[in-house]
């Protein structure tokens, strides 16, 4: 069937590293994507995003790559710092005929960083 | 605050009761959205709005579920005879166009 999951679970990094969170996506005819971020207790927060005719784009400390190819998405944190704890979810974001732009989350990655 | 916003943040029932949420989302989006989330789970689709007309509605959205948005600003999810496979976090998100912004969500425990 069609869904967007996650290759790790957790991923546990030290306070300055680089972390890297993977996300691969099935469905071809998928033409947006985004990352959330959710800590405990909250809603999802918007990170970044990425439309399909990209494959690169980057905001303040993160970058997400896209490899359509593979159908693939990667999330990458510079410096990670003990804020950034959290589950984090790719989406998917469809145009289902109805223009709602539904969103299809995986089952999320949970980021440790270590002090 | 500009952000979207959910009453109550959490909600105790007991099975067999109705219960009732509602979400004010961003001033300037037409699009409002709800999703359930379950523990160590993803976000799942519910149902969707543009402005007052409901477009969408999940295969999770039994017929116990109701929801509107009479005026196309705030929205109300509505549970009928709970029970107690409802217990989950509930959200909502809007937007002006594909990028969803979610509230606090409604946590719902079914006893």
């Amino acid at each position: 069937g069609e869904s967007v999951g996650l290759h790790l679970p957790t991923l546990s990094v030290q306070e300055g590293d680089n972390s890297i969170i993977n996300c691969a996506y099935s469905n071809s005819a998928s033409d947006y994507f985004i990352w959330y971020k959710q800590e405990s207790g909250k809603g999802p927060q918007f990170i970044i995003d990425i439309r399909s005719n990209m494959d690169k784009r980057q905001g303040q400390r993160v970058t997400v790559l896209l490899n359509k190819t593979v159908k693939h998405l990667s999330l990458q944190i510079a410096a990670t710092q003990p804020g950034d704890s959290a589950v984090y979810f790719c989406a998917e974001n469809r145009n289902s005929g109805a223009g709602s732009y539904q969103l299809t989350f995986g089952k999320g990655t949970k980021l440790s960083v270590i002090p | 605050d500009t952000g979207v916003s959910q009453d109550p943040r959490h909600k105790i029932t007991k099975r067999g009761q109705n219960v009732t949420f509602r979400c004010d989302p961003i001033s300037e989006h037409n699009r409002l959205y709800w999703y359930r989330q379950t523990l160590g789970q993803g976000p799942e689709f519910l149902t969707y709005f543009q402005n007052e007309a409901q477009l969408e509605k999940s295969r999770l959205l039994s017929d116990r579920f109701s929801a509107e948005r009479p005026k196309g600003s705030f929205s109300t999810l509505e549970i009928q005879r709970t029970e107690q496979g409802d217990s989950a976090m509930y959200l909502c998100a809007s937007s002006g166009r594909e990028t969803q912004y979610f509230g606090p969500g409604t946590r719902l425990l079914v006893l």
